[in-house]
């Protein structure tokens, strides 16, 4: 069965800590994604990647960086976290590049900035 | 840019028939997509529609695709409770662009 495993469901942190999330998918896709999720606003894309090494910015970008050393794991980062950064945060995989594809999601990573 | 509009909460009775709209503005939109997301859970493909079909069926789902007004919904037949969840719309173009989503419309089934 196809997975997207992100490592924390829930997270508290405190405003300026530096934030990981860790994305890890075992399709050997080329391409990941981060999105954030809030009421109202609907998912918006972060950071995505087409490949080790490389990351382009999505809609959102400021305030967050991205990690991909390897094929299978996309890191997103709050180097100093604040509260407006309290969200749900989606990791994405899919085969095809873009939309192409279909898009597999983890379950998500809720993250709270005090 | 694109955007992707539809209506936020639609409720229904167990057994009635369920449509969520959804509108588009990119005219250059190749694929567009319906995902569900379930309380607690990520977003799952539900279905898929190209372009240039305006209609494709999946069981109890019906998806029609009006290109001329760019209109995209999603019918679900003898809507069960399990049915309740936020479904999305979402629409590609070709080549290596990323899905514009929609806010996501709150399908509450009530028994």
């Amino acid at each position: 069965d196809v997975k997207v495993t992100q490592s924390s469901r829930y997270l508290v942190k405190r405003t300026g800590e530096k934030v990981f999330l860790e994305c890890v998918q075992d399709m050997d896709h080329e391409n990941m994604f981060w999105y954030r999720q809030d009421p109202g606003l609907g998912l918006r894309l972060i950071y995505f990647s087409y490949d080790v090494k490389m990351k382009e910015k999505g809609d959102i970008p400021e305030g967050y960086s991205v990690s991909r050393e390897k094929k299978e794991r996309f890191s997103l980062i709050l180097e100093s976290a604040s509260t407006n950064q309290t969200s749900m945060y989606l990791c994405a995989s899919s085969y095809l590049a873009g939309g192409a594809g279909e898009l597999f999601f983890g379950e998500g990573s809720r993250l709270t900035v005090l | 840019g694109e955007d992707v509009e539809q209506s936020l909460f639609l409720s229904v009775r167990e057994g009635d028939s369920s449509v969520i709209n959804c509108t588009y503005t990119d005219s250059s939109s190749t694929y567009l997509y319906w995902y569900k997301q379930e309380p607690g859970a990520g977003l799952q493909l539900l279905t898929y529609i190209f372009s240039n079909m305006d209609m494709k069926q999946d069981q109890r789902l019906t998806v029609l695709l009006n290109k001329k007004d760019k209109h995209l919904s999603l019918r679900i037949a003898d809507t069960q409770t399990g049915d309740s969840a936020i479904y999305f719309c979402a629409e590609s173009s070709t080549g290596y662009s990323t899905l514009t989503f929609g806010k996501g419309t709150m399908l509450l089934v009530s028994p």
